[in-house]
């Protein structure tokens, strides 16, 4: 069950914030979070468990909603490095993790000077 | 900490030949993966070892895909034949235990171009 994503895509000036959604019809146990740059690997973020805890570092943060099956990331007065492609990856479960993750079609982030 | 290595970096193949990719995980990462990534989507599994045994394949295309793990290591992710659909980026990633919890580490991907 793939996670959806939004919004697809968002161009930002520098210093503006940004957030992300990443939404599932499914209980979810687990959300990751990572940013790909066009042509590499993509880099890990955080991760969120079950239980609607919320994580940060720097300027980017996440929460997850259990209630709503969702998680969003915030990215708070973008830099330029925060430009790529954001994906979720989901994991199903309700006591539980399925240990099988599934990513989101991705978020494209684009920051301008 | 040496990260997932993986090669060749890119390679264009003519549909119906054969290619093989091979992926070294993070030293001590028990859990290995190999992903499709097509261009403008989010990576797929296609298939997850813990060790050297086979834990997901439900996505791989068996009748043109294998991978193997021997020893619980490397890896090796062969398509035979090709499809002009099977142009993609494979990557590969390790994790400590299952993906339950635990950080997916990514190499930096095979390019596939079938033409």
């Amino acid at each position: 069950q793939q996670p959806v994503q939004s919004p697809q895509a968002v161009i930002l000036r520098e210093g503006e914030d940004a957030v992300i959604n990443c939404s599932s019809s499914k209980a979810l146990y687990s959300v990751h979070w990572y940013r790909q740059k066009h042509g590499e690997a993509p880099v890990f973020l955080m991760i969120l468990l079950k239980g609607g805890e919320q994580k940060g570092h720097d300027k980017i943060s996440a929460s997850f909603n259990e209630k709503k099956q969702q998680s969003s990331l915030y990215l708070t007065a973008s830099q330029l490095s925060y430009s790529g492609t954001y994906f979720c990856g989901t994991e199903l479960g309700s006591n539980f993790g399925n240990e099988k993750l599934t990513f989101g079609t991705g978020t494209r982030l684009t920051i301008i000077p | 900490e040496a990260g997932v290595a993986q090669s060749p970096r890119y390679k264009i193949i003519e549909k119906r030949q054969s290619v093989a990719f091979w992926c070294n995980p993070i030293s001590g990462h028990a859990t290995l993966y190999w992903y499709q990534q097509i261009l403008g989507q989010g990576p797929k599994l296609l298939i997850q070892f813990q060790n050297n045994g086979v834990v997901d394949d439900s996505q791989l295309p068996k009748d043109r895909f294998s991978a193997e793990r021997l020893k619980g290591v490397d890896s090796t992710l062969k398509i035979q034949p090709a499809k002009l659909e099977d142009s993609a980026v494979y990557l590969c990633a390790s994790s400590l235990g299952t993906s339950s919890g635990n950080t997916i580490y990514f190499g930096e991907g095979s390019w596939l171009t079938v033409v």
